[in-house]
């Protein structure tokens, strides 16, 4: 079965320093992978997905991540955080076993301190 | 374009009582999906869609739990003899089809069961 854990419920960064949120997933097929932030009240907003082209996916809001097969991670950058960043961040995986439903990570609470 | 809406925002129901929950998806999705977000359990998949057909309602946590769409369109959840345990957040999302096809979600309905 598919599976992701997001390491760090909570993170913390100060405004402009670099923001790192781990991914790692377990798949038994080629996964398809996703970044979806989600701000207080709101739905889930797409950030990025990969679907096996290259490995380095750039998204919105300056966001970037890196499929690592190897390590079997995903994990979302950004060089600089802003204020706007603080929101939850939530990793999933399409289970490719025919209906594509998502399997989300726990989430990771970004705070950006001033 | 109108996005995936839900309605309602909010319900707040006794324990006991039956609720509806809406989804109207993006215009020519073909997929629709259910999950749900608790503080215990996170997101987790309730059920999936395609057209008016569902293959996987794998997710459905009992009996209580059912869905049905509409024209391959409008989707309503459907909570029998509700418990404080459904309280959650419940976010309906869309996708042209199904595989690498993005996900998009509702703001979802918060429900609170008294």
């Amino acid at each position: 079965a598919q599976s992701v854990t997001q390491l760090g419920s909570h993170v913390s960064v100060s405004e402009g320093a670099l923001v790192l949120l781990r991914c790692n997933y377990s798949s038994s097929v080629p996964p398809y992978l996703f970044w979806y932030v989600q701000y207080p009240n709101q739905g889930l907003q797409l950030l990025l997905k990969y679907t096996s082209a290259a490995t380095l996916v750039k998204g919105i809001n300056g966001f970037e991540a890196e499929f690592k097969k190897s390590e079997t991670s995903f994990h979302l950058t950004k060089p600089s955080a802003h204020m706007s960043d603080a929101a939850e961040y939530f990793c999933a995986v399409s289970d490719a076993s025919g209906t594509y439903k998502y399997i989300f990570g726990t989430g990771t609470r970004l705070k950006v301190l001033a | 374009g109108a996005g995936v809406s839900q309605s309602p925002s909010n319900k707040v129901t006794e324990k006991g009582k039956d609720v509806e929950l809406r989804c109207d998806p993006i215009s020519g999705h073909t997929a629709l999906y259910w999950y749900r977000q608790s503080l215990g359990q996170g997101l987790e998949f309730l059920i999936y869609f395609q057209g008016n057909s569902a293959p996987d309602k794998s997710g459905l946590p009992s009996d209580r739990f059912s869905a049905e769409r509409t024209g391959g369109s409008v989707s309503t959840l459907t909570i029998q003899r509700t418990q404080q345990e459904d309280s959650a957040v419940y976010l309906c999302a869309s996708s042209y089809d199904r595989g690498t096809d993005t996900q998009y979600f509702g703001p979802g309905t918060r429900l609170t069961v008294l």
